[in-house]
């Protein structure tokens, strides 16, 4: 049973657009979540988290959303830049479950 | 700052040999550790996390194994492996971030087994 879901494998956007990454989630305990990046070879580096009492968090150029009624959380980045071509997860947890659980991924390609 | 460690950076071994794979953390103290695996074409899938010396909690039913001997190291084993056992297999670490926990990852072990 897969409790965090990315339905979208893949995503290509072009260089300064908006790139929008979906998560959706089925465990309504889940309070706590997270984005990661990932280069291959490589460990996933964290990006952005949010906390259920919060519907958006924002660092730089990265926002996350929280929708809990639908249980769906975006990441926003914006200008998307070459760079940021990777593979990209988000992460779910209950607070004191001491579990995290991911997604299956979704691989960014931005275009220059 | 905390640093996390995993050896080997690559492994290519034969159906049947075992395994054994190590991570240390560096610069903090009774960390949650865990250890993941993405198998090719798949999401990150938790195996084993640990609050403490000696306790390992499983999530998935496999003929691989965890330890943790110390505070600041947790290993990864098999006695026979299989085919489907190849991966590139993480470590991580919690800590604390903005916000609330944060799990911070090593670099990786990539498993080939043939």
């Amino acid at each position: 049973d897969q409790q965090v879901k990315q339905n979208s494998p893949s995503l290509s956007v072009q260089e300064g657009r908006i790139s929008i990454l979906n998560c959706d989630y089925t465990n309504s305990m889940f309070d706590y979540f997270l984005w990661y990046k990932k280069y291959p070879a490589e460990g996933p580096t964290f990006l952005i988290s949010i906390s259920s009492i919060k519907d958006k968090n924002e660092d730089g150029r990265f926002t996350v959303f929280l929708n809990k009624s639908a249980k769906h959380l975006s990441l926003h980045i914006v200008p998307s830049q070459p760079g940021d071509s990777a593979v990209y997860f988000c992460a779910a947890s209950t607070s004191g479950t001491y579990k995290y659980i991911f997604g299956t991924g979704t691989r960014l390609k931005v275009l220059a | 700052s905390q640093t996390i460690h995993q050896w080997p950076a690559t492994l290519v071994q034969p159906v049947g040999s075992p395994l054994s794979l190590e991570c240390t953390v560096e610069g903090t103290s009774n960390p949650n550790l865990y250890w993941y695996r993405q198998a090719a074409g798949r999401g990150l899938q938790l195996l084993f996390y640990s609050v403490g010396i000696g306790q390992i909690s499983s999530e998935v039913p496999q003929n691989l194994s965890a330890s943790r001997p110390q505070d600041r190291q947790f290993i990864l084993s098999s006695k026979k492996l299989l085919l489907s056992d190849s991966g590139f297999y993480l470590c991580a670490w919690n800590g604390w971030g903005l916000g609330g926990d944060t799990q911070y990852f090593g670099p990786g072990t990539r498993l080939t087994v043939l």
